[in-house]
């Protein structure tokens, strides 16, 4: 079965300080993957998604980046924080093969100080 | 694009009784409708879906409904428990072949009192 696997768990950055989070996915190949931002009691923000290896789409302009180096690992990154850059971030994925439905991860909980 | 209207924002049930939760969308190439179910300081997990070819489906005390000509969807949930507790949000998006991407609603806040 497929798993995702997110971390770390929760991050407290001083502002203009670097960020990556990390996620993997194992159980399956070739999927989509996806980062996305949820403000605290808001919805779910789409940052990045990415079909393929070193292919990265961009949905919102922001300090933020995002890397795929391999198949299943999707990196989230900044060179400098900032204050607005706190809240819940979520990695996920889909396939084909699943019915393109998107499968979350657990979460990382980024506090920006 | 694809735009989401969830309502309400927070629902108030005693266990026991039924809880509505509705969903709007723009874009009637939609053609997939997921609810995830998030509990504090998890992922959203997702509890069912449906598909644009089909109108209605169940899963125990869960069901959604799809009015594609409405352009609305609804997420029904029988005999609440307080465990069903949580924050809810619907979806809507265009899957099409390998690819697919989701618009959320802005979540509702179930609170199931015992």
């Amino acid at each position: 079965s497929q798993t995702i696997h997110q971390w770390p768990a929760t991050l407290v950055q001083p502002v203009g300080s670097p960020l990556s989070l990390e996620c993997t996915v194992e159980g399956t190949s070739n999927p989509n993957l996806y980062w996305y931002r949820q403000a605290a009691g808001r919805g779910l923000q789409l940052l990045f998604y990415s079909v393929g290896i070193g292919q990265i789409s961009s949905e919102v302009p922001q300090n933020l980046s995002a890397s795929r180096p391999q198949d299943r690992q999707f990196i989230l990154s900044s060179k400098k924080l900032l204050l607005s850059d706190s809240g819940f971030y979520l990695c996920a994925w889909s396939t084909h093969a699943a019915g393109n439905t998107i499968y979350f991860g657990e979460g990382s909980w980024l506090t920006v100080v | 694009g694809e735009n989401v209207e969830q309502h309400p924002s927070t629902l108030s049930v005693q266990e026991g009784d039924s809880a509505v939760i509705k969903c709007t969308y723009s874009d009637s190439a939609s053609n997939y409708f997921p609810w995830y179910k998030q509990e504090l300081g998890k992922g959203p997990q997702l509890i069912i879906d449906i598909r644009s070819n089909v109108g209605e489906k169940k899963d125990q005390r869960i069901a959604v409904t799809l009015n594609k000509t409405a352009k609305h969807f609804s997420l029904h949930i029988t005999e609440t428990q307080p465990e069903d507790s949580a924050v809810y949000f619907c979806a809507a998006g265009l899957v099409r072949g390998s690819q697919g991407n989701l618009i959320f609603g802005k979540g509702t806040k179930l609170s199931v009192k015992p």
